[in-house]
């Protein structure tokens, strides 16, 4: 069973406009991670966030934890059309490192 | 090497047959995952080895499914009698270490037909 659910499942916005996908998950986690796909093949790392951490900035990305509330989101902003891409969260439940992966929400930023 | 190398990267097999897809983690990487994607679906855990201890085989779909690792190299996914239903992206990814950033193969399309 999948420990991350991300939301919406799709997403089509303007290029320029800001992009905002949310990840929720079930149990404590030690880390949750960011991760871009283009076109089905090899997953390309963005943000990793610790379970003590709030917030993190990497260029136009800022990812937020609310552990309280077993949920994440990645903002994209100033979305550019190369940004077009599936995007998943991974969680690894706390104790064991395993990184069970979200079900993806498919960002379309149209030009 | 410089990074996680999958091979073949694609392969196209006959209903019934075994196959057997290779990764190849970044040198010193204590962890390695495997993962399925099937077509516009999220990643699938498989099976999880982290250095000498006893893998994390709880993903695995079904006994057809095996998975070996060497120390800390080379690992092979088999799937035996192959059937339709294993049609898909098989993903493998390493890390330096429990918690870390995990880094990704460009992955093994399988086709069974």
């Amino acid at each position: 069973s999948q420990q991350g659910e991300e939301d919406p499942q799709a997403l089509s916005i303007q290029e320029g406009e800001n992009a905002t996908m949310n990840c929720s998950y079930k149990t404590s986690i030690n880390n949750l991670q960011w991760y871009r796909q283009n076109s089905g093949r090899g997953l390309v790392h963005l943000i990793l966030i610790r379970s003590n951490e709030r917030e993190k900035h990497s260029g136009r990305l800022r990812v937020t934890l609310d552990t309280s509330k077993k949920s994440s989101s990645l903002l994209i902003t100033a979305s550019r059309a190369a940004d077009t891409a599936s995007y998943f969260c991974a969680t690894d439940a706390w104790g064991t490192y395993k990184y069970i992966f979200g079900t993806g929400t498919r960002l379309k930023v149209l030009a | 090497g410089a990074g996680v190398s999958q091979s073949p990267s694609n392969k196209v097999t006959e209903k019934g047959k075994d196959v057997e897809l290779r990764c190849d983690p970044i040198s010193g990487h204590t962890a390695l995952y495997w993962y399925r994607q099937r077509l516009g679906q999220g990643l699938e855990f498989l099976i999880y080895f982290q250095g000498n201890s006893a893998p994390d085989k709880s993903g695995l779909p079904s006994d057809r499914f095996s998975a070996e690792r060497t120390g800390e190299s080379v690992s092979t996914l088999t799937i035996q009698r192959t059937q339709q239903e294993d049609s898909a992206v098989y993903l493998c990814a390493s890390t330096v270490r429990d918690g870390g950033t995990i880094y990704f193969g460009e992955g093994s399309w399988l086709t069974v037909v």
